[in-house]
């Protein structure tokens, strides 16, 4: 019965390095995202996807940013030669189903600071 | 394009009084719509939401929030505040297949 899990919780970095953030959703959860979340800013939508599949990935907010979720399960996301602005917290939530019809459950997050 | 605009950064109230959290979206369609509390040291829990059919939702913890097409809006009330109710509140909307939040509204509860 445990809820959706993230890791690291917390991840210091250096401006230039690769990070790997993890995702473990609820089990059989089929739908899993990913948001941002900046100081003083809103939720900004990164990605889903149902199964294994990511139908669209234009909210990724450039091409240093890639996600993949393997066994319709774990999902990770890289961001590749970070860079200072992508210091955020990184939520990941996930539902029964696609679509507002499946209450998405949210986890903790990873803090991610790019020095 | 869709977006959501939550018009209030921070909102005071004695414990005990209404509230009221307002929330204006932009979507061509009829949205699917939402309400989010993310507490201190908490993850983000879903309030309520709205598909269709009765304009008037209600939600947990107490809240019921009103869907306005003529207004765009879908704000999110509460009778009587609760200290416990102090927290970041967040809208959303979901178009297509991406979702929209707003910036949020801080609530700050006196007693």
């Amino acid at each position: 019965g445990a809820g959706v899990s993230q890791s690291p919780s917390n991840k210091v970095t250096e401006k230039g390095k690769d990070v790997e953030l993890r995702c473990d959703p609820i089990s059989g959860h089929t739908a899993l995202y990913w948001y941002r979340q900046s100081l003083g800013q809103g939720l900004e939508f990164l990605i889903y996807f149902q199964g294994n599949s990511a139908p669209d990935k234009s909210g990724l907010p450039s091409d240093r940013f890639s996600a993949e979720r393997t066994g319709g399960s774990v999902s990770t996301l890289t961001i590749q030669r970070t860079q200072q602005e992508d210091s955020a917290v990184y939520l990941c939530a996930s539902s029964l189903a696609h679509s507002g019809r499946g209450t998405q459950y949210f986890g903790p997050g990873t803090r991610l600071l790019v020095l | 394009a869709q977006s959501v605009t939550q018009p209030d950064i921070h909102i005071t109230v004695s414990e005990g009084a209404s509230l009221e959290l307002r929330c204006n979206y932009s979507y061509g369609a009829t949205p699917y719509l939402f309400w989010y509390v993310q507490s201190p040291g908490q993850g983000l829990q879903l309030l309520l939401k709205y598909f269709s059919g009765d304009t008037l939702v209600q939600g947990i913890k107490g809240f019921e929030a009103e869907f306005k097409r003529s207004q765009s809006s879908f704000n999110l009330r509460k009778p009587s505040v609760h200290w416990s109710d102090a927290a970041e509140y967040f809208c959303a909307v979901e178009g297509g297949n991406q979702f929209y939040f707003g910036t949020g509204t801080s609530l700050t509860v006196i007693p």
